[in-house]
């Protein structure tokens, strides 16, 4: 299973909006509506930011959103904010009936 | 409240073996397929596996089938990692995770972690 290929790093000013790239196969990305994405600030739990491709876990602002085309998923941060700033993840479902991560995005609120 | 408390890290010799707990509490840990991620210092999130609610079945990452083992106890609330024959590439925090409540295929709550360091 190799891991998911997300940007190392991505950036905006404050109110900017970004997005975050999760390119796997048909056999993950492709294969399932079931890709989620994590915020990781270090030292702390990841919290889960969106399930099933493009639903919000209540309490996570409106302003993150995910989408899915063929086998790459996003990640939108509209509006970025400071406490936006940390490390993302996206993960899939794959056919072996086991889950890959991405290789992670650092985002960056200059 | 809904708490997960991971337990066991340490400093362990390679070639060794290491079992990791985590300890539920505040949800009905019974009806719940639970995960171990890890993460490597300076890498990214590492799927390791996931047992079902009741234990009968668990699957692998390919990079840990048949040195690492996913358990659990229903009775004590507890889900275990066992690891063996350890080396370098094992060193990591490793987190247990719930499956979402909304969805079978997301991971919802987390706990803060264990750190295993391989090294002689």
């Amino acid at each position: 299973q190799s891991a998911l290929t997300q940007p190392a790093s991505v950036s905006g000013s404050p109110g900017q909006s970004i997005a975050i790239s999760c390119t796997g196969t048909s056999s993950d990305v492709g294969g399932y509506n079931y890709v989620s994405w994590y915020q990781h600030h270090p030292g702390k739990a990841p919290k889960l930011m969106i399930y099933d491709v493009s639903n919000r876990p209540s309490g996570v602002p409106d302003r993150f959103s995910g989408s899915k085309s063929g086998n790459t998923a996003s990640l939108t941060i509209s509006g970025l904010q400071a406490e936006d700033e940390a490390d993302y993840y996206c993960t899939s479902y794959t056919s072996s009936s086991t889950y890959v991560f991405g290789t992670g995005t650092r985002v960056t609120v200059l | 409240q809904v708490q997960l408390v991971e337990s066991g890290g340490g400093v362990v010799q390679p070639g060794r073996s290491l079992e990791l707990s985590c300890a539920a509490s505040g949800f009905t840990f019974s009806s719940y397929e639970m995960h171990w991620v890890r993460q490597a210092p300076g890498k990214g999130l590492e799927w390791v596996a996931i047992t079902s609610y009741d234990g009968s079945s668990g699957y692998y990452a390919d990079s840990v089938k048949g040195r690492l083992t996913i358990s659990r106890d229903n009775s004590k609330n507890t889900l275990y990692l066992q690891l063996s024959s350890l080396t370098a590439e094992d060193t990591a925090v490793y987190y247990c995770a719930r499956r979402a409540t909304l969805s079978y295929h997301a991971m919802d709550v987390w706990g803060h972690g264990t750190t295993v360091t391989v090294s002689s």
